[in-house]
């Protein structure tokens, strides 16, 4: 099955940019989508398809894909960004459907 | 607004079935190529997708999973359900309800969660 590798942290002082990557074999050729977790709450979606925004997240918020990697990138970082991220996928011909990634936990410094 | 709310027990035995009902609203499950997933948290680990719904009812699984999960909707009651059979402690966790969004796999609205723990 389809497997979605990320670091599972990345420490960032705050102004700074934080870059969380996501591995998977051709990822590039799929659409990949960033969710935030904080502490005791659901996932909340901050990019999609690659590199787009849902209404109401802050434009620090960017992503890319390319080749095996797809990146999110939080710029100018914030306490309030502390929390965990995950990439996920869909794939119509693949088995499972939806793959999410192995998380990595943002600790601002 | 969409939401979507999560219910069922918080507490099953081990070899027990559970059913978890998801409540939706702000939208329909007839909504063409939407459709709807459950995705599971055990404490402290990563998100783990279970199962899907698509408004054509066509449903896929988990691979690792399949032989225990069944989901099924009743679209007069805006409602997803899930049933996994043969609980065991490692099912323990927080099972969300999430609206896919059509064409690119998206989850664009999750509910808020509810915890399952299996326990005799």
């Amino acid at each position: 099955s389809y497997v979605l590798t990320q670091p599972p942290s990345v420490s960032v002082a705050p102004g700074q940019t934080a870059r969380i990557t996501c591995g998977g074999n051709n990822i590039g050729s799929k659409s990949v989508h960033w969710y935030q977790q904080k502490p005791g709450q659901a996932p909340v979606l901050v990019v999609y398809d690659d590199s787009d925004r849902p209404s109401g997240i802050p434009e620090r918020f960017s992503g890319s894909n390319s080749g095996n990697t797809a990146t999110l990138t939080i710029s100018r970082v914030e306490a309030g960004d502390e929390a965990d991220y995950y990439c996920q996928v869909w794939d119509s011909s693949s088995d499972p459907l939806y793959v999410f990634g192995t998380g990595t936990k943002v600790t601002v410094l | 607004q969409v939401t979507l709310k999560e219910s069922g027990p918080v507490l099953v035995k081990p070899t027990e079935t559970l059913t978890l009902t998801c409540t939706v609203s702000g939208f329909s499950l007839s909504n063409a190529r939407m459709g709807v997933s459950w995705i599971r948290q055990p404490p402290g680990k990563a998100l783990e997708w279970l199962a899907h719904i698509f408004s054509n009812d066509e449903k896929s699984y988990s691979t690792s999973l399949k032989s225990r999960l069944t989901i099924s909707k009743d679209t007069s009651k805006s409602q997803v359900v899930l049933t996994m059979t043969n609980m065991d402690p490692v099912d323990t966790a927080t099972y969300y309800c999430a609206r896919g969004a059509p064409s690119s796999g998206r989850f664009d609205y999750w509910g808020q969660g509810t915890l399952v723990t299996v326990s005799s």
